[in-house]
């Protein structure tokens, strides 16, 4: 079993809709998870951080984490076509973050 | 604002050639990783360094790969000899205790 799992994708979700990503994790350690967003050839950028259970709202973006289940989550409120990216989250527990392999998200105008 | 410096941005070399990228993260971090990103994938952990000691280097290719970080500053990645499955992008982050990592620009590499 990867330590992080996410789906590839692509997931496809219309302008103005809400765009659900997903992400198990196996280490119970796990104390800090965090949601990077990556363009196409550039460089991951932070987007999120959570480290309590429930839920952190910052404009349009909400993170979900539920450690009981190993889960998080980030939904993505009226999705527009600048948000289409590699959505990458990584949790961490005291060591080097670990990447989960992404989920490529489009967003049709 | 500060941020972390890579250099080559593009580097394309012969298989068995030789091949070093450089990092510089952004001051006061004193942790620094090395990730491999080939496309399509999230980016794999080569290495870690706290300081100038390295943390976690059980994912690095160690037959082929190096990586130092002298003083504690700037790090250097090398590849002796480079393959052809080594082409992807070579990603430098840095951040202050296990808080955000901030990442570089990238070596995009491509052995030919």
């Amino acid at each position: 079993q990867k330590e992080v799992e996410q789906n590839s994708g692509p997931l496809s979700v219309p302008e103005g809709a809400i765009a659900s990503l997903n992400c198990t994790y196996s280490d119970r350690g796990s104390q800090s998870f965090f949601w990077y967003r990556q363009y196409s050839g550039k460089s991951p950028e932070l987007i999120m951080f959570i480290y309590s259970n429930g839920d952190k709202e910052d404009g349009r973006f909400t993170a979900q984490l539920n450690k009981a289940s190993q889960y998080v989550s980030l939904l993505i409120r009226d999705s527009q076509p600048s948000d289409s990216a590699t959505y990458l989250c990584a949790p961490t527990g005291g060591r080097a973050l670990t990447f989960g392999s992404g989920t490529r998200l489009q967003v049709q105008p | 604002e500060a941020e972390v410096a890579q250099s080559p941005r593009y580097k394309i070399t012969e298989k068995s050639q030789a091949v070093a990228f450089w990092c510089d993260p952004i001051s006061g971090h004193a942790t620094l990783y090395w990730y491999r990103q080939i496309l399509g994938q999230g980016p794999e952990l080569l290495v870690q360094f706290q300081d100038e000691s390295v943390v976690d280097d059980s994912q690095l290719p160690k037959d082929r790969f190096s990586a130092e970080r002298l003083k504690g500053v700037d790090s250097t990645l090398k590849i002796q000899p480079a393959e052809l499955g080594d082409s992807a992008m070579y990603l430098c982050a840095s951040s202050d205790g296990f808080a955000e990592a901030f990442f570089g620009q990238g070596t995009r590499l491509t052995v030919v």
